[in-house]
C-alpha cells in the first residue's frame, strides 16, 4: 500500500524567508510521481509541483522546489520568498496503487507579515 | 491547465432528502473521475473512482447504494447523495485525470454539503 506522511501539522515562516515542508512515502512500486498541491480556505485543490521518480533533477516551479531524495523517500517542498497568499493548507500525495491519488494529513502553513 | 467545474458550491438539505452535485471537465474528455470527501482539518479521502460508461468502483466502507454516481459522458460526472443525514456533512470534490503518467488530476472547486 502507498503511504504519505507529513509530520508538520502547522508551520510558521516570516513574509520574505524561505520554508520547507516534510513529505516522506512508502511505495513498493520502481516508478511513481509525487504531487504536491495546495488547499486554501476556499477549498479548491491548486496543483503545485510534480516530482517523478526517475528524474534526475529536482522539479522546480517558480518559487515551488522540490527536495526530492529517494534514497529516504523524501519530498519536501521549498517555498521561497514566502508571501502573504501562502497561507494554506499543503497536501502530499504519490499515486496509489489501484487508488488514483493517496495523500497526507496536510501541514497548515501560515505566513506572517 | 485543464478545468474541473463543479456545481453547485454549496448546498444546504434537510435530513432525508437527496442532493446531487455535479462535476464537469470543461475543456477536455475525461474518462475516468474521482470523488473525495474532506472533513474539516481532515485530509482528502478517496470515495469512488467514477469511470464513463461503466459501474464506479468504490472505495472499502463506502456505501455505494447512498452515494450514487453516474458518468453518463466524457465530460460529466454526478455524485447523489441520497436521504442525507448530518453526519453525511463534507466537503466533497471531484477530479478528473487525462490520462497518461502518474494520473495527473485536475480538481474541482468543491461542493460544502451540510445536512441539518
Amino acid at each position: 500500500a502507498q503511504k504519505i506522511t507529513q509530520t508538520q501539522p502547522g508551520m510558521f515562516v516570516q513574509e520574505k524567508e524561505a520554508v520547507t515542508l516534510d513529505c516522506t512515502y512508502d511505495t513498493s512500486d520502481q516508478s511513481y510521481g509525487l504531487f504536491w498541491y495546495k488547499q486554501p480556505s476556499s477549498g479548491e485543490m491548486i496543483f503545485l509541483i510534480y516530482q517523478g521518480s526517475y528524474d534526475e533533477q529536482n522539479a522546480t516551479e517558480g518559487r515551488y522546489s522540490l527536495n526530492f531524495q529517494k534514497a529516504r523517500k523524501s519530498a519536501n517542498l521549498v517555498i521561497s520568498a514566502s508571501q502573504l497568499g501562502d497561507s494554506a493548507m499543503y497536501f502530499c500525495a504519490i499515486p496509489g496503487g489501484n487508488t488514483p491519488l493517496v495523500f497526507g494529513k496536510g501541514t497548515r502553513l501560515s505566513v506572517i507579515a | 491547465g485543464a478545468v474541473v467545474s463543479q456545481h453547485p458550491s454549496r448546498v444546504i438539505c434537510k435530513s432525508g432528502t437527496s442532493v446531487k452535485i455535479e462535476c464537469r471537465s470543461l475543456d477536455f474528455q475525461a474518462t475516468t473521475m474521482f470523488w473525495y470527501r474532506q472533513f474539516p482539518k481532515q485530509s482528502l479521502m478517496l470515495m469512488a473512482t467514477s469511470n464513463e460508461g461503466s459501474k464506479a468502483t468504490y472505495e472499502q466502507g463506502v456505501e455505494k447504494d447512498k452515494f450514487l454516481i453516474n458518468h453518463a459522458s466524457l465530460t460529466l460526472s454526478t455524485l447523489t447523495v441520497t436521504s442525507a443525514h448530518p453526519e453525511d456533512s463534507s466537503f466533497y470534490i471531484c477530479s478528473a485525470s487525462l490520462g497518461g503518467s502518474y494520473n495527473e488530476q485536475f480538481f474541482g472547486p468543491g461542493t460544502r454539503l451540510t445536512v441539518l
